[in-house]
């Protein structure tokens, strides 16, 4: 079955930037998503199609992808970004729907 | 404001049965696809099952196939899924999401843009 794997954890201070990777075969081809999930409450779409920031997210988050690599980046970090972060995909059929193992970004 | 709420959650005994519900409200049911993702206790998301906007289309993940049916009332602006055969590795929060997508060229991306808050299920003897 498709996998993409993720770094378990990022540390950063307040005000420095946060990267958090997700590798995946078929990320070349099918876009990459985040999700924020804080504890205890439900995920949230912070970038969609690799690099496209819904409405209400603040700037300071970012998407790209390159190759078989996708990568969230937080600018300027803030306490309240600490959470756990998912990357999503589809594998290269679009059939089977996967969520990255997961990041918790820790901020202090 | 765009709400989805689950319910049905609780505990039950390994080969036990449940049903979970999701109601909606703040958009248009009838027009969006939607799916169940899951979280064990201190583990990641896995998608579940999805439904098309008519109900007339159904996927679901090799770990529930045959265990579990997703179905949906757009008169009641809601999701269901019927969850049989419990094992103790079902345990889990079970979210509800609304599907989203785009197409680029002839490809079809889904995703999931709102989630609800969760219902959970605990199978334990």
């Amino acid at each position: 079955s498709y996998e993409l794997t993720q770094p378990p954890s990022v540390s950063v201070s307040p005000g420095q930037t946060a990267r958090i990777t997700c590798s995946g075969d078929a990320l070349s081809k099918k876009y990459a998503y985040w999700y924020q999930q804080k504890s205890g409450q439900a995920p949230v779409l912070v970038i969609y199609e690799d690099s496209k920031r819904p409405s209400g997210i603040p700037e300071r988050f970012s998407g790209s992808s390159s190759g078989t690599m996708a990568t969230l980046t937080i600018s300027g970090a803030r306490v309240e970004d600490e959470a756990d972060f998912y990357c999503y995909s589809t594998d290269s059929t679009g059939n089977q729907r996967v969520f990255g193992t997961g990041t918790k970004v820790t901020v202090l | 404001e765009v709400q989805l709420l689950e319910s049905g959650g609780g505990l039950v005994q390994p080969g036990g049965s449940l049903r979970l519900s999701c109601v909606t409200s703040g958009f248009t049911f009838r027009s969006y696809a939607m799916s169940w993702v899951r979280q064990a206790p201190g583990k990641g998301l896995e998608w579940v099952s999805g439904i098309s906007d008519t109900g007339g289309t159904t996927y679901y993940a090799d770990s529930v196939k045959g265990r579990f049916t997703i179905s949906r009332d757009n008169s009641k602006n809601t999701l269901y899924m019927q969850v049989n055969s419990l094992r103790a590795e079902d345990t889990a929060v079970y979210f509800c999401a609304k599907d989203s997508f785009t197409i680029s060229g002839v490809v079809v991306y889904w995703y999931f843009d709102l989630w609800g808050r969760g219902t959970l299920v605990t199978v334990s003897s």
